[in-house]
């Protein structure tokens, strides 16, 4: 069975800017999380969705918005970019909303110039 | 978010076992105990989770104090793949995980 992939692996880009990360899910999982891991703030979590709705929102400007498909694929949108949004950015699908073993994406690694 | 205390690092040697302490003295009834691990350029990875009983799965044993403020994962044989920062993470959202900064265990061959 196929992990969860992640698309782009890597991204550069400029102020200002924005961005759309892709994340699909392992195949029969219908919830997707996303977290933010940076050195300095470490893994914080962004959002989850579940049957296309947002079930779950961290602590973060509305710059940051998701949304899932019906085929559970999730993607995750940032406007504006800041400097300070350079991070690795993880998806983790798990079987159902709340599902206590969640599997993780090997992350989109965002610079911002 | 209720919060789990670590150590930073914790060393040992290959082929022996692992105790990684965890507290959690403002756990709640209704929060399970996770741990995860992450490797060295990888995304996190599940390990084990449990609620109030001891568990044993193919990766590693959870031993949960019977207050529940304190768990231990446990490694049986350490190998050289086993190094990596284990997160201790307190939840009743599955899909909601709060990390902390985690324990970096190092193993010696």
């Amino acid at each position: 069975k196929a992990g969860v992939t992640q698309t782009p692996r890597y991204l550069i880009k400029t102020r200002g800017q924005q961005v759309t990360l892709s994340c699909s899910p392992i195949s029969g999982h219908r919830s997707v999380s996303w977290y933010q891991q940076t050195p300095g703030q470490g893994l914080q979590f962004l959002f989850e969705y579940f049957s296309e709705t947002q079930r779950n929102k961290g602590n973060f400007p509305g710059r940051f918005s998701g949304r899932q498909f019906s085929n559970s694929r999730s993607e995750m949108n940032v406007s504006t970019l800041e400097l300070g949004d350079s991070a690795l950015y993880l998806c983790a699908s798990s079987l159902a909303l709340g599902g206590y073993e969640q599997y993780f994406g090997p992350g989109t690694r965002l610079t911002v110039t | 978010d209720a919060k789990t205390t670590q150590p930073n690092s914790m060393e040992s040697n290959e082929e022996e076992p692992v105790h990684l302490p965890c507290n959690h003295s403002t756990i709640s009834g209704t929060d399970y105990i996770h741990w995860y691990r992450q490797l060295p350029s990888q995304g996190p990875e599940y390990v084990i989770h449990g609620l109030t009983s001891n568990v044993n799965n193919r990766m590693a044993s959870l031993a949960i104090a019977e207050d529940r403020k304190s768990s231990t994962l446990i490694l049986h044989r350490a190998t050289l793949r086993d190094a990596a920062v284990y997160y201790c993470i307190l939840s009743n959202q599955g899909g909601k995980l709060i990390f902390g900064q985690g324990t970096e265990l190092s193993v010696k061959p």
